[in-house]
């Protein structure tokens, strides 16, 4: 079956560290792997998209990695500050080129100060 | 450039009302998407409008249905409440259903939270 799965545990990390958050899919063939924010209460905002043939990708402290073979994406934020806190989900095009993006389960980062 | 806008974002039903949830996509968008939020889990998609027809479905019952009107507005409506469908439904728009030379960013409304007691 089809499946995305995120750590559903709360990731806590302490404030100027790296933070990674894991994206793993099977019976997927996405051509976009997208990661969102989404704070309590409030709808996703797109953070970054990645294509099945870019292997990183990269926007001021957050980097996005794409492993087409291991079925996976890597989301890095560095220098994590408490303003980062918040639920990251990642999508991914259910039906490939298109907008019918499937979510995960997302996980919850807290930044400790 | 005017955002994805949602309504009513609370409301509170009882078991076996319906309810219909309203959509204005962001401007220059024609292809509007929806998707269910409960507690703790990540958006599921409902379906989504293009050109005013359904344009793929997830996996909701029949009781879940939805309009898009010529201003590519878009409306969802749930028959028959039941408890599990209380969640935070969210709507997405889109410059078209496929990604081809766009970015690919879906743009996603506040919400609207609905209650089923």
């Amino acid at each position: 079956s089809q499946k995305i799965e995120q750590n559903s545990e709360a990731l806590n990390i302490q404030e100027g560290k790296t933070a990674t958050l894991t994206c793993n899919y099977t019976n997927y063939s996405p051509a976009y792997l997208q990661w969102y924010r989404q704070d309590p209460g409030r709808g996703p905002v797109f953070l970054l998209l990645i294509r099945e043939n870019e292997k990183e990708k990269r926007k001021e402290r957050l980097k996005v990695t794409f492993d087409t073979t291991l079925k996976q994406s890597l989301f890095h934020i560095t220098a994590s500050q408490p303003a980062d806190s918040a639920t990251y989900l990642c999508a991914l095009d259910g039906t490939s080129g298109t907008y019918k993006y499937i979510f995960g389960t997302g996980t919850r980062l807290k930044v400790l100060a | 450039e005017t955002g994805v806008t949602q309504s009513p974002t609370h409301l509170i039903k009882t078991r076996g009302q319906q309810v219909t949830l309203r959509c204005s996509s962001q401007s220059g968008h024609n292809t509007v998407s929806w998707y269910q939020q409960a507690l703790g889990q990540g958006p599921q998609f409902i379906f989504q409008y293009y050109r005013e027809e359904e344009n793929g479905r997830g996996n909701f019952p029949p009781r879940f249905s939805g309009l898009q009107f010529p201003n590519y507005s878009s409306e969802l409506n749930v028959n028959a409440l039941e408890l599990d469908d209380s969640a935070l439904y969210l709507c997405a728009s889109s410059p078209g259903p496929r990604t081809g030379g766009n970015t690919g960013e879906l743009f996603f409304g506040e919400g609207s939270r609905l209650t089923v007691l």
